[in-house]
């Protein structure tokens, strides 16, 4: 099936340990996202990246770090985690120059806990 | 600043129609999008409008006014799998979208 898939989808770990989502798309987008959703459901864009440009949320800490190893794929490295990373990411994905009609697609979410 | 304001939560019947607005002020304006978000899922498309009116599809229409800012959503013949969250998002003029908090919609028998 055509989508986007991250994982894990659940992910509980204790503070200051280091952890990795990973996402993948296969819609052949160029531009690929992390948002951060948290408990009052605000989207809140965290990086957007394409093969030309990493663009960052000057509010996210630089604890937090996309990796892009090719254009399908985008994780999200966090290091000395946090109990305020409690939250769910999710990552999606875009076409440039498509009319600009449709929006993102999203993956299904990774909701973290930090203990 | 850029900011989109939307009811937090509403409430309707089966069967019935439900309006949710969505205003916006934002640097630039290039699309409204809405969305639909299942508690615990991820936010699906639903509607785009670029365009002031109403675009039509099914039982969901959306309607734009550019020049008030504001947008509605308005759904149609409520079943009881409408019940979910509504996300306004905007495309700024750098083409970055700017998000609501989104309307949780709860639909009564």
């Amino acid at each position: 099936d055509t989508a986007v898939s991250q994982t894990p989808k659940y992910l509980v770990t204790q503070m200051g340990n280091d952890k990795s989502i990973k996402c993948e798309q296969n819609l052949g987008h160029d531009t690929m996202y992390w948002y951060k959703q948290d408990s009052k459901k605000f989207l809140k864009i965290m990086f957007s990246y394409n093969n030309k440009e990493l663009i960052i949320n000057e509010t996210v800490p630089n604890r937090f770090s996309p990796k892009s190893p090719d254009k399908a794929h985008l994780n999200l490295h966090i290091n000395s985690l946090e109990l305020g990373d409690s939250a769910v990411y999710f990552c999606a994905s875009s076409q440039a120059g498509q009319g600009f009609s449709y929006g993102y697609t999203f993956g299904s979410g990774t909701r973290l806990t930090v203990v | 600043g850029q900011n989109i304001d939307q009811p937090t939560e509403m409430t309707a019947t089966e069967g019935a129609i439900v309006q949710i607005n969505c205003t916006y002020q934002t640097s630039g304006f290039n699309g409204l999008f809405w969305y639909q978000q299942h508690a615990g899922e991820a936010p699906t498309f639903l509607s785009y409008n670029v365009l002031d009116g109403l675009e039509e599809k099914g039982r969901f229409s959306s309607f734009l006014s550019r020049s008030k800012g504001y947008s509605y959503l308005l759904l149609k013949e409520l079943q009881m799998k409408d019940s979910a969250s509504y996300l306004c998002a905007v495309r700024d003029r750098d083409y970055q979208l700017i998000w609501g908090a989104g309307t949780k919609l709860i639909i009564k028998p």
